[in-house]
């Protein structure tokens, strides 16, 4: 079964600070969609960045970078010189190729990232 | 605008009285969705579908009743709502179930006395 933990359940930084959620993944399948969304206080969710399996490149989109490594079945978001804008609790979520049981998304716990003025 | 809706946007009622939550989107999606999110638990799926008259359960359909008679509409129902069901639902649409981002509606807070 698809599973997705995000160990870190709340992250506190400064201002400025690079910051690093991680995000671990299972699946038996070689097909599968990696997913970042952002939550902010105002509650919607947005999304942030999808990645296929089949494409290990990591991606830099302004201060946001993603690590994708299928070695270790991570898939770690990053966000440099952080803002108090950032402050949100972030999810990581799998969607398997197959689609066996639940046809969807598994999301992880989520990250409440907390930046600091 | 390419948008997901859902009503009422916040509701309290009580046990037992039956309810629906609307969903709407206006992007021809095939693949549409609720998820509830709980403190602690993240969001887990109830319902989903793939198209017009199918739908299948998700990781927690349990209370739950869904239909898709048209494509852009896909309501919850909760039957007889319990304490238990008191969360903040998400409806979802997109392309395929599997490869594209999932649109997120902006959130229906329930809480059921």
């Amino acid at each position: 079964a698809q599973k997705v933990t995000q160990a870190q359940t709340e992250i506190s930084v400064v201002e400025k600070e690079d910051v690093t959620l991680d995000c671990v993944y299972e699946t038996r399948d070689t097909t599968y969609y990696l997913f970042w969304y952002k939550q902010p206080p105002s509650g919607e969710l947005v999304f942030l960045i999808r990645r296929n399996s089949f494409d290990e490149q990591n991606e830099i989109s302004g201060r946001y970078s993603w690590n994708f490594q299928k070695s270790t079945s991570s898939f770690n978001f990053t966000i440099t010189a952080s803002q108090v804008v950032d402050s949100a609790v972030y999810f990581c979520a799998l969607s398997e190729g197959s689609g066996g049981g639940a046809d969807g998304l598994t999301f992880g716990k989520g990250t409440h990232l907390i930046i600091q003025p | 605008e390419a948008q997901v809706t859902q009503n009422p946007r916040y509701l309290i009622t009580v046990t037992g009285k039956k309810l629906t939550v609307t969903c709407s989107q206006n992007m021809n999606h095939e693949y549409m969705s609720w998820y509830r999110q709980d403190p602690g638990l993240g969001l887990r799926q109830i319902y989903y579908s793939m198209n017009v008259e199918v739908t299948d359960k998700g990781d927690v359909p349990e209370g739950y009743k869904v239909s898709r008679k048209e494509k852009r509409n896909f309501p919850l129902i909760l039957e007889s709502p319990s304490p238990n069901q008191t969360s903040l639902y998400f409806c979802a649409s997109s392309l395929s179930r599997l490869t594209y981002e999932q649109y997120f509606g902006p959130g229906t807070r329930l809480t059921v006395t």
